[in-house]
């Protein structure tokens, strides 16, 4: 069965400090991968999506960018974190062409 | 732009209730519905609905889909207290090879016991 695996959990960071959040997937191959950031209350909002190795999309210019240097392995970072990036970060992935995402845990980040 | 309105924003319940959430959209390349159910962390998917008027089903939880009218419902019977959960209502879309998820704010559901 496939699972996904995001870490850290939460994390505590100062203004423009760097950020790597990892996120992996087990047991399938070739899947679209997402990056979300979910606001307090707030539905979830699309920040980076990704159908191959290397392939990239971003929806929302930011100071956020997203990497996938294997098949199964998403990176979201940042060089300068800025207090609006505080939220809940969560990867997701489908498979090729499907509409149905299956989550991982989320990391909650605070900027400070 | 994609958009997806969910309501009510919020609804407080007693147990053994029967709530309605309610969304609607507007999108191009509409492909499918989902629904999901998100407690503490990550969102778990709960019905996804691609055809107008066929009832998807399980347990206490139902949801159809209107697409003439751009709009679904989730009906939860006989509440419990385990239902307590944010309710996001998502669309997909095609956008070139990946299937695009645009999400609702969310509907805050507390039931009491």
């Amino acid at each position: 069965s496939q699972t996904i695996h995001q870490w850290p959990a939460t994390l505590v960071q100062p203004v423009g400090s760097p950020l790597s959040l990892e996120c992996t997937v087990e047991g399938t191959s070739n899947p679209n991968l997402y990056w979300y950031r979910q606001a307090a209350g707030r539905g979830l909002q699309l920040l980076f999506y990704s159908v191959g190795i290397g392939q990239i999309s971003s929806e929302v210019p930011q100071n956020l960018s997203a990497s996938r240097p294997q098949d199964r392995q998403f990176i979201l970072s940042s060089k300068k974190l800025l207090l609006s990036d505080s939220g809940f970060y969560l990867c997701a992935w489908s498979g090729s062409g499907a509409s149905q995402q299956f989550f991982g845990p989320g990391t909650r980040l605070t900027v400070l | 732009e994609d958009k997806v309105v969910q309501s009510p924003l919020s609804l407080v319940v007693h147990e053994g209730d029967t709530v309605t959430l309610n969304c609607s959209y507007e999108v191009t390349n509409f492909r499918s519905l989902l629904w999901y159910k998100q407690e503490k962390k990550a969102p778990t998917f709960l019905f996804m609905l691609t055809s107008s008027g066929i009832e998807k089903k399980s347990g206490r939880l139902s949801s159809i889909l209107d697409k003439k009218e751009l709009f679904s419902i989730l009906n939860i019977t006989a509440t419990q207290t385990g239902d307590s959960a944010v309710y996001l209502c998502a669309v997909g879309v095609l956008d070139g090879s990946a299937r695009q998820l645009t999400f609702g704010s969310g509907t805050q559901l507390t039931v009491l016991p």
